[in-house]
């Protein structure tokens, strides 16, 4: 086990409408990454939060946005979901931004229909 | 733009036998290269991984060999078992174009299945 876990495990949500996604980093990591993973394929990197401050951004609209907490803990809003973001979403924590050591959680299976 | 390629999609081997998973990149800025295995309804776990200093890494049965004029990586797996089966992933750790973080960018994935 990475330490690192997730909640809720599974989801469904209907189009239009918003999601929470919540991970908890392993002990000690001040750094929380998100993935978006689809099926049949590798994650892509949605954002990242270092210190509770948005570090960095993948190619991902302003729908998704985040949230990290004084317990370096984290949050993935979705608004506005759409059939496309059905897929696993996976948090990883590190211990700094430039930490290539990553720990992922076991991810949030989200359907959207 | 797919910075990381891997092949094969999909690779059956008998048990015993040495699977090799193949990557690509393109990013020369790249500086740590993991392998990580992912089971169904699980997170991808890190297996093992090289830096680009060094042209082979053993762990266990899992080996990476890595040429870094070719831009590209592999992992061997020997004396392949049953429970091997798994999806694969190679990734590359970098600067995200525009994204002004370091992080991973992911190959496809290579799903294995070790038959008895």
């Amino acid at each position: 086990e990475t330490g690192v876990t997730q909640s809720p495990t599974h989801l469904i949500k209907t189009r239009g409408q918003q999601v929470t996604l919540r991970c908890s980093s392993q002990s000690g990591h001040n750094t929380v990454s998100w993935y978006q993973q689809a099926l049949g394929q590798g994650p892509q990197f949605i954002f990242q939060y270092y210190r509770e401050e948005e570090n960095g951004r993948g190619n991902f609209p302003p729908r998704f946005s985040g949230l990290q907490f004084p317990n370096y803990s984290s949050e993935l809003n979705v608004n506005a979901l759409e059939l496309d973001d059905s897929a696993l979403y996976l948090c990883a924590s590190s211990s700094g931004p430039r930490n290539t050591e990553a720990f992922f959680g076991q991810g949030t299976r989200l359907t959207v229909v | 733009q797919q910075q990381v390629k891997q092949s094969p999609q999909s690779l059956i081997v008998q048990k015993g036998g040495i699977p090799i998973i193949n990557c690509a990149y393109e990013n020369t800025a790249f500086d740590y290269f993991p392998w990580y295995q992912q089971f169904p309804g699980k997170g991808p776990a890190l297996l093992i991984a090289i830096r680009p200093d060094v042209s082979e890494k053993k762990e266990g049965r899992f080996t990476i060999s890595f040429n870094k004029s070719a831009k590209q990586f592999s992992l061997h797996i020997m004396d392949s078992q049953p429970g091997d089966s798994a999806t694969y992933f190679c990734a590359a750790w970098g600067r995200y174009s525009g994204g002004g973080a370091d992080g991973l960018t992911f190959g496809k994935g290579t799903h294995l299945i070790i038959q008895p």
